[in-house]
């Protein structure tokens, strides 16, 4: 069975500052891991994912995250957060071959503040 | 093109009800999967259809069911419902080749059960 770990349901940042969300899995076969972003009022947005390859993955909107094996850990990180990245974000977990069946963390809600 | 599409967006139900929530995916997406999410619970995998078939199924009672038709359109159905079902329901789809599809969410659809 996998499941994901999201340390810090809310997080505070300032804009210009860095953002760092903890994210962490367990799973007894090799992972693909997502990070998605969900705004008020709106379904889920794929920011990126990891499946093989380059442990260092890079998605929408200057956001990445890096595959740590040994800590099992995806964090999310941004350089600089912008006030449209208040949002709430959730790690997740799907099994390889696992087709569909994805689990989520609880959620992080990140606030930006000006 | 056109994304994942849910109706109704919004529903209010009374306890002992049942409820009928529909789900068009992209259009060459053929797997549709469902998720509850609530506050207290966050995201919760509900089942996932493949070809008009149910591929994986997550830990929920027996009075959520669902189905998918031949032009992969889904509905999900809900019976007798309790206080506790209320909360935003996902559909996503994807082309359901494998683990490293990208699943793409619709809005939701928001019940309340009074």
């Amino acid at each position: 069975a996998q499941s994901v770990t999201q340390l810090g349901s809310h997080v505070s940042v300032s804009e210009g500052a860095l953002v760092l969300l903890r994210c962490n899995y367990s799973s007894s076969v090799p992972p693909y891991l997502f990070w998605y972003v969900q705004y008020p009022n709106q379904g889920l947005q794929l920011l990126l994912k990891y499946t093989t390859g380059a442990t260092l993955v890079k998605g929408i909107n200057g956001f990445e995250a890096e595959f740590k094996k040994s800590e099992t850990s995806f964090h999310l990180t941004k350089p600089s957060a912008h006030m449209s990245d208040a949002a709430e974000y959730f790690c997740a977990v799907c099994l390889s071959g696992g087709y569909q069946k994805v689990t989520f963390g609880i959620g992080t809600k990140l606030q930006v503040i000006p | 093109k056109a994304g994942v599409t849910q109706t109704p967006r919004y529903l209010i139900k009374t306890r002992g009800q049942q409820v009928t929530l529909s789900c068009s995916p992209i259009s060459g997406h053929r797997s549709v999967s469902w998720y509850q999410q609530t506050p207290g619970q966050g995201l919760q995998f509900l089942f996932e259809y493949f070809s008009e078939t149910q591929r994986n199924k997550g830990n929920f009672p027996g009075r959520f069911s669902g189905r998918q038709f031949s032009n992969s359109r889904s509905e999900m159905n809900v019976s007798t419902l309790e206080l506790g079902d209320s909360a935003l329901y996902l559909c996503a789809s994807s082309f359901g080749q494998g683990s490293t599809d990208t699943i793409y969410f619709g809005e939701g659809s928001w019940l309340t059960v009074v």
